[in-house]
């Protein structure tokens, strides 16, 4: 079945430092997902990519999709302490219906 | 506007005790639903969706079943649960194929002890 591999599982930055999370499917995507989930709380759709390339912009969030569509990556300019939390990835294949998620990488922001 | 439901939002159950975690949509009609179960505040796995009544795809083959008696309501059950059933379970719709997002309900914590 698809799986979505998601790295690092953490990362521990400074604020102000930048920090990146990398998702890649073991089969060509459709659209890939991107969730954020505050600590105790339930994950919170951040954005869609669809086209071969694509990149968007969300003020110091960019996200990526890959040329061939196995691969996505979202990049936090500036940490700040509101970014703590936990990012997913989340990948449409062969199925409509359903969503495969990443492990996430959970984001920690030193003060 | 559309809000999901769960309840309880904790819970602590003996082994071997039976479960029923429930999930109701409002302000939409015919979502897709879905179960999911995040082990020690991590990954997200899907356990069961539902594309309308009465239909239920098992993702994972386990302890656990769902059912939805109706359009808005999906329900996760267990006769006997195992310390493995211990998570943080997910609700979550989609309002139809047109859409981008899933929503998510606020969530269950389930310990079994």
């Amino acid at each position: 079945g698809q799986q979505v591999m998601q790295i690092p599982q953490y990362q521990h930055v400074q604020e102000g430092e930048d920090f990146t999370t990398y998702c890649n499917s073991s089969t060509t995507l459709s659209n890939i997902q991107w969730y954020k989930q505050r600590p105790g709380g339930h994950p919170v759709f951040l954005i869609q990519l669809v086209k071969s390339g694509e990149v968007k912009k969300q003020k110091r969030l960019t996200f990526q999709f890959g040329e061939a569509k196995k691969n996505s990556s979202l990049h936090i300019t500036a940490t700040q302490t509101t970014d703590v939390g936990t990012y997913f990835c989340a990948g449409r294949g062969g199925s409509n219906y359903k969503l495969t998620f990443g492990k996430g990488t959970l984001l920690t922001v030193n003060p | 506007s559309q809000t999901i439901h769960q309840w309880p939002a904790t819970l602590v159950q003996p082994v071997g005790s039976p479960l029923s975690l429930e999930c109701t949509v409002e302000g939409t009609s015919n979502p897709n639903l879905y179960w999911y179960r995040q082990a020690a505040g991590r990954g997200l796995q899907l356990l069961f969706y539902s594309v309308g009544i009465g239909q239920i795809s098992s993702e994972v083959p386990q302890n656990l079943s769902a059912s939805r008696p109706q359009d808005r309501q999906f329900i996760l059950s267990s006769k006997k649960l195992l310390l493995s059933d211990s998570g943080f379970y997910l609700c979550a719709w989609f309002p139809d194929l047109g859409y981008n997002e899933q929503f998510f309900g606020p969530g269950t914590r389930l310990t079994v002890l």
